[in-house]
């Protein structure tokens, strides 16, 4: 066990609908990372955050967001979703904002049907 | 532009031989790597990292090798056990951003 909690662990969603992810990091980590996985293209970095701070962003579409709330925990939201969102989102986190020694999740399997 | 990669997508090995899965990367501004583990349905698991200002880092039956002049990376697996069967993949971190390669799948033969 990581110590790193993703909620929920499955999601099925129809094209066009909205959906938030949940991650909470370990106790102490101020960054907070968001991967998304697709069988065919790997990990995909998606946005960073440290200390309730955007820090870094990957390639993560407009209709994609994410926060920090003061808790540190994390949610991503995804909108107007399309038949290709369909992957693992993972979050990762870790104690400083260089992603050194980046903990992850279990991971949430989203299918848009 | 920044790329991680990995040599080969599959590697077989034999119980008890040692392994050896290898990353090449391109951003020669990358100071600090990371080798992950990922089993099926998982998420990607920290073994072992290296700062740029290294060149060998061994931990417990595993060692990763940073070779700058060449950007290329290398873990090492020694003993290679059953539980070692997964994907590898290597991630480099530059400007707080972690960029992981294409994975490579590993299966240890019994």
């Amino acid at each position: 066990d990581s110590g790193v909690t993703q909620t929920p662990k499955h999601l099925i969603t129809a094209t066009g609908q909205r959906v938030t992810l949940r991650c909470s990091p370990r106790s102490g980590d101020l960054s907070v990372y968001w991967y998304q996985q697709s069988l065919d293209q790997g990990l995909q970095f998606l946005i960073q955050y440290y200390n309730g701070e955007e820090r870094a962003k990957g390639n993560i579409l407009e209709r994609f967001s994410a926060q920090q709330f003061p808790d540190l925990h994390s949610e991503l939201n995804l909108s107007s979703l399309e038949l290709g969102d369909s992957a693992l989102y993972f979050c990762a986190s870790s104690y400083n904002p260089r992603g050194t020694e980046a903990f992850f999740g279990q991971g949430t399997r989203l299918t848009v049907v | 532009g920044e790329s991680v990669g990995l040599h080969l997508p599959t590697l077989s090995v034999q119980e008890g031989d040692n392994s050896i899965i290898n990353c090449a990367y391109s951003n020669s501004a990358s100071d600090y790597f990371i080798w992950y583990k990922q089993e099926s349905g998982k998420g990607p698991q920290f073994i072992i990292d290296i700062r740029s200002n290294m060149d060998k880092r061994q931990g417990q039956r595993v060692t990763v090798l940073l070779n700058k002049t060449v950007k290329h990376l290398s873990l090492q697996i020694a003993a290679t056990q059953p539980g070692d069967s997964a994907v590898y993949f290597c991630a480099e971190n530059n400007d707080y951003k972690l960029s992981f390669g294409a994975g490579t799948t590993v299966t240890v033969r019994a």
